[in-house]
């Protein structure tokens, strides 16, 4: 089956740095995704990566290491407006998207 | 200047009864997805469409039924509601091709309440 797999919930301090992980088993791929939800809003698109290494964006950076099956996405420089749920999805060989259950994090002052 | 709209935010009703959400996207895309969002936010796929044919159609009760009239436009009908519809449902819009599938962009979604 396929499967993706992040934290339920993590906590980190404001100002600091926090890593969110994403492992994932699927049939193929064709990328991988990061999204940011704020609670009772709609999911927005933060990062796109497809080829194995770092991409930076701001104060995000997303990771890939398509051997490992593994995503990671940094986010520096934490601020109180950070506190959200964070989701992690996977195209598969049929270019769908497989979605995580998502990562709530918790920034505390 | 909304990129994906949906109506209604919210609806509260009785079970057994039949509702409708309605969204259009003013973005041009080709494909447009309702997905539903439960208690544990879990993001599910229920349908897509893609120029106006179903490309994708999840284990969805058929009491769901996605109807496009144009490929701006994907609404979802909800026959004999049950109290386990009660969700959070997000219209979705992307351009795809077999390269990859691009960004999605959501609407705000319908909050759907079943007494």
């Amino acid at each position: 089956g396929q499967n993706i797999d992040q934290p339920t919930e993590m906590t980190a301090t404001e100002g600091a740095i926090v890593q969110i992980n994403c492992t994932y088993q699927t049939s193929g791929f064709n990328g991988l995704f990061w999204y940011q939800q704020h609670a009772g809003e709609a999911p927005t698109f933060l990062s796109y990566n497809v080829l194995d290494g770092l991409e930076e964006k701001g104060r995000f950076s997303s990771f890939l290491s398509r051997s490992k099956g593994y995503s990671y996405l940094l986010l520096k420089e934490l601020q109180m407006k950070d506190s959200a749920s964070y989701l992690c999805a996977v195209v598969d060989s049929n270019y769908q998207l497989i979605w995580g259950a998502g990562t709530k994090l918790i920034i505390k002052p | 200047d909304t990129a994906v709209s949906q109506t209604p935010k919210y609806l509260v009703t009785q079970m057994g009864n039949d509702k409708s959400i309605k969204c259009e996207q003013n973005l041009g895309h080709d494909t447009m997805y309702w997905y539903k969002q439960d208690s544990k936010k879990f993001l599910k796929i229920m349908f897509s469409y893609n120029n106006k044919e179903l490309i994708i159609n999840e284990t969805v009760p058929n009491r769901f039924s996605p109807k496009s009239p144009d490929k701006a436009h994907l609404n979802l009908h909800i026959n004999s509601l049950e109290l386990g519809d009660s969700a959070v449902y997000f219209c979705a819009s992307s351009q795809v091709d077999q390269r990859d599938t691009g960004e999605l962009f959501f609407g705000e979604g319908s909050r759907l309440t079943v007494l």
